[in-house]
């Protein structure tokens, strides 16, 4: 079955970027969307279509896709950006999630 | 404006059968490139994906699951249900439906999930 990797955690400090990464084999060829979640919340999608933002998603998050690595990036990252971040593929017209990452933000 | 919202029971003993409803508003399920999902989480962990129906019918499972899985819909009351059946406590999760966009992006489909319930915690106990 098809898999996506994430690290498990990634640390930043205020006003610097965040990069998320998510792998996967030939993950280039799918979209890869990414959601967010905080503690005791349902997940808020941030990306989806690789780079598309949906409304009311800061500008500060951003998204590609290329090989077999999608990654997400938060520029000017903010305390609220603290949460878990999940990477998100289909294979076959089955979904997939990855790993997850917690973001830190010190 | 579309919502949507879990119910079912808090807590099935092993062996049983659970029957979740999604019921939502703010779209139609028989409208093209709409489908609803389901989503669970086990305590701690990361999601996973569950099963998929689309706004003709068609359905799409997870894989590792397909066997105890069925999704329906009745389009005239606005719902989606879920059951699994044969229930063990490693099922215990919080239980999420979400509203699906797809389409054709050229190389591949995309699909997203842009609204998502509250989700709803199972307990699997005898």
């Amino acid at each position: 079955s098809y898999e996506l990797t994430q690290p498990p955690s990634v640390s930043v400090s205020p006003g610097q970027t965040a990069s998320i990464t998510c792998s996967g084999d030939k993950l280039g060829y799918k979209f890869a969307s990414w959601y967010q979640q905080k503690p005791g919340q349902s997940p808020v999608l941030v990306i989806y279509r690789n780079n598309k933002r949906p409304s009311g998603i800061p500008e500060r998050f951003s998204g590609s896709n290329s090989g077999n690595t999608a990654t997400l990036t938060i520029s000017g990252t903010q305390a609220m950006d603290e949460a878990d971040y999940y990477c998100q593929a289909w294979d076959s017209s089955t979904g997939v999630f990855g790993t997850g990452t917690k973001v830190t933000v010190l | 404006q579309i919502t949507l919202k879990e119910s079912g029971p808090t807590l099935v003993k092993p062996t049983q059968t659970l029957t979740l409803t999604c019921t939502f508003s703010g779209f139609s399920l028989s409208t093209s490139g709409v489908g609803v999902g389901w989503i669970r989480q086990s305590p701690g962990k990361a999601l996973e994906w569950l099963a998929l129906i689309y706004w003709d019918d068609d359905k799409r499972y997870s894989p590792s699951l397909r066997s105890r899985l069925t999704i329906t819909k009745d389009t005239s009351k606005n719902q989606v249900v879920l059951t699994m059946t044969n229930m063990d406590p490693v099922d215990t999760a919080t239980y999420y439906c979400a509203h699906t966009v797809y389409g054709s992006g050229g190389y591949d489909y995309y699909y997203y999930m842009d609204v998502w319930g509250k989700g709803t915690t199972v307990t699997v106990s005898s």
